[in-house]
């Protein structure tokens, strides 16, 4: 039962342009939502949260939208670069963090200069 | 701040060895570590939760005997793999946490069992 889906496997941008990766949820106790990046035989590296409370958050080049209504989120990504290109995953968690991660399947985000 | 790491990076051993993997939180005290399995081309999967100086608390399908998970302390949490199979063959990360903070991830060990 995965109780979160990344439905987009890879995903290929051109360089400068906008980056949308996109996550849906099943399980409506999740309440905080976040993103990492993961580069080939290294650890995911946290790049951006945001609580069930809000519906954006923006860090720098990377905003992440939430739709609790749809059960979606999204990472935007612009102006995308040579050194995004990594694999995204989403997780979710209850209690605003204080539960275990549920990580989504990930996307392979290739970005072409 | 907030570096996690792991030891070994790769390791490769025999069927039915054993073999230990550290995970060590640097420059932070880690009141919670997670062990997770990462098989090619799929999620990061939970396999426990430890607490230090408490027993840890393995998801459903993860047998305790055979992954034994120790946090002595508050800086460092081991996974021991024993009786090791091929099929145990993955990549192994864990992640550490300060209170309720973000959880920080180590880099990773890739066990091959031959």
């Amino acid at each position: 039962d995965q109780q979160v889906k990344q439905n987009s496997p890879s995903l290929s941008v051109q360089e400068g342009r906008i980056s949308i990766l996109n996550c849906d949820y099943t399980n409506s106790m999740f309440d905080y939502f976040l993103w990492y990046k993961k580069y080939p035989a290294e650890g995911p590296t946290f790049l951006i949260s945001i609580s069930s409370i809000k519906d954006k958050n923006e860090d720098g080049r990377f905003t992440v939208f939430l739709n609790k209504s749809a059960k979606h989120l999204s990472l935007h990504i612009v102006p995308s670069q040579p050194g995004d290109s990594a694999v995204y995953f989403c997780a979710a968690s209850e209690n605003f963090g204080n539960e275990k991660l549920t990580f989504g399947t990930g996307t392979r985000l290739t970005i072409i200069p | 701040g907030a570096v996690v790491s792991q030891h070994p990076s790769r390791v490769i051993c025999k069927s039915g060895t054993s073999v230990k993997i550290e995970c060590r939180s640097l420059d932070f005290q880690a009141t919670t570590m997670f062990w997770y399995r990462q098989f090619p081309k799929q999620s990061l999967m939970l396999m426990a939760t430890s607490n230090e100086g408490s027993k840890a608390t393995y998801e459903q399908g993860v047998e305790k005997d055979k992954f034994l998970i120790n946090h002595a302390s508050l800086t460092l949490s081991t996974l021991t793999v024993t009786s090791a199979h091929p099929e145990d063959s993955s990549f192994y990360i864990c992640s550490a946490r300060e209170a309720s903070y973000e959880q920080y991830f180590g880099p990773g060990t890739r066990l091959t069992v031959t």
